[in-house]
């Protein structure tokens, strides 16, 4: 089975720009969460997908907002950028409903904001 | 809510020694516990996982952790680290009815030949 695909990998914006983050979770995972690591913050929860609802939302901005398809795959969106935007934004898919079940990473999109 | 607290940020050890890494946790409800491996430039991987019964838990690449309920820790170990272990190592907790993972700041492990 193949695993959890992130794209782009590298991506490099600026301030006030916004961005879109691709997520394609493995195959028959209907569970997708996204996850901000920094180096000053560690691994932050963004918010988790469950068939196409937001379950669950992390204490961000309402810059980040996130959306999932019919399919699983989903995307996050960051908008107006700030320089503390720069980090590894990492998506996670997972079988079942419950938080017992294992999370299976992504490589991660490192974003850097100049 | 719930937190975790790994007690070290960065654990040198020489090859072929015992390692333990330290994580305790805080919840006011029952919790899942996991352990996740990050290797440079990588996504994470999952170690072992507590979710009930036996408080010791065996993973992969010969990682043990011992659940304690008392206090509250879920302490990773490995009899005999290998160079392939230098990484970054997560504690992570999700309360019961939640979907997120709580994870600590990470403690990165150093093997020294």
């Amino acid at each position: 089975k193949a695993g959890v695909t992130q794209t782009p990998r590298y991506l490099i914006k600026t301030r006030g720009q916004q961005v879109t983050l691709s997520c394609s979770p493995i195959s028959g995972h209907r569970s997708v969460s996204w996850y901000q690591q920094t180096p000053g913050q560690g691994l932050q929860f963004l918010f988790e997908y469950f068939s196409e609802t937001q379950r669950n939302k992390g204490n961000f901005p309402g810059r980040f907002s996130g959306r999932q398809f019919s399919n699983s795959r989903s995307e996050m969106n960051v908008s107006t950028l700030e320089l503390g935007d720069s980090a590894l934004y990492l998506c996670a898919s997972s079988p079942g409903t419950g938080p017992y079940n294992e999370q299976f990473f992504g490589p991660g999109t490192r974003l850097t904001v100049l | 809510a719930q937190s975790v607290t790994q007690l070290d940020s960065q654990v040198p050890v020489f090859e072929e020694a015992p390692v333990e890494l330290r994580c305790n946790y805080s919840s006011s409800v029952s919790v899942y516990l996991f352990w996740y491996v990050q290797y440079p430039n990588q996504g994470l991987q999952l170690l072992l996982k507590y979710l009930s019964g036996s408080t010791l838990v065996k993973g992969i690449n010969g990682f043990e952790a011992e659940f304690n309920k008392s206090q509250t820790s879920f302490h990773l170990r490995k009899p005999s680290v290998h160079i392939s272990d230098t990484a970054e190592y997560f504690c992570a907790v999700a309360g019961a009815g939640s979907y997120q993972l709580t994870f600590g700041k990470g403690t990165k492990l150093s093997v020294i030949p």
